[in-house]
């Protein structure tokens, strides 16, 4: 059982539109990350969102947290090849070290 | 800061080969993650260590996974002897723990590892 569901799995669109990437989970969470993959290489923390309701921008990407902390989106305007990648969610359970890992979105932004 | 460091960067063995992977965290952080990237499973988490003392072990996936932190700046994880099905990206990751930073971790580039 996933507890963390990511949707969609995968998307693939042209560069210029917008989309939005969910992550959504029964459970609560003291925290919600974000991280982005490139092919070869880690994952890389995009962002950390705690306050329930809380927003947070990083230019093109806006991250917003569930109310109740369970849920979590992840969207991006005018999208550009350079966001191509494996975006990766991960929620922190109060004391508790372990993340609780999405299963990812593999984003493809075509030119 | 150079990141976390793993080595090799990739690594072709035959089966019932022993294979050892090696990570060095960022310096400072005082936790280490072990896990295992592959299409079907996603990223599995296998083992972390506290200061240098490993807290949670439950995700190796047999007798043949073993790792270990001598000390703060260097970890490994061990397969013997190694099997096609362990074939995947392990990446080490560390975390600075604090509460000014709860649980962000920072990942190496990875070994993507192909057993024969």
């Amino acid at each position: 059982t996933q507890l963390l569901e990511q949707s969609p799995q995968f998307l693939s669109i042209q560069e210029g539109e917008n989309l939005t990437v969910y992550c959504n989970s029964s459970s609560v969470f003291s925290s919600l990350q974000w991280y982005r993959q490139e092919p070869g290489e880690g994952p890389v923390l995009l962002v950390t969102v705690v306050t329930g309701g809380e927003v947070k921008k990083l230019k093109r990407l806006t991250f917003q947290f569930g109310d109740a902390r369970k849920d979590s989106s992840l969207h991006i305007t005018a999208a550009q090849t350079g966001d191509t990648g494996l975006y990766l969610c991960a929620g922190v359970r109060d004391s508790n070290y372990q993340l609780i890992w999405g299963a990812g979105t593999k984003l493809i932004i075509k030119p | 800061d150079a990141g976390v460091i793993q080595s090799p960067r990739h690594e072709v063995t035959e089966m019932g080969q022993e294979v050892t992977l090696r990570c060095k965290p960022i310096s400072g952080h005082n936790s280490l993650f072990w896990y295992r990237q592959t299409m079907m499973r996603g990223l599995e988490l296998l083992i972390y260590f506290n200061n240098n003392v490993p807290i949670d072990d439950s995700g190796m996936p047999e007798d043949r996974f073993s790792a270990k932190m001598p000390n703060a700046s260097f970890s490994t994880l061990k397969i013997q002897p190694s099997e096609p099905r362990d074939s995947a990206v392990y990446f080490c990751a560390s975390s600075l723990g604090s509460r000014q930073e709860p649980y962000e971790q920072y990942f190496g580039p990875g070994t993507r590892l192909t057993v024969t």
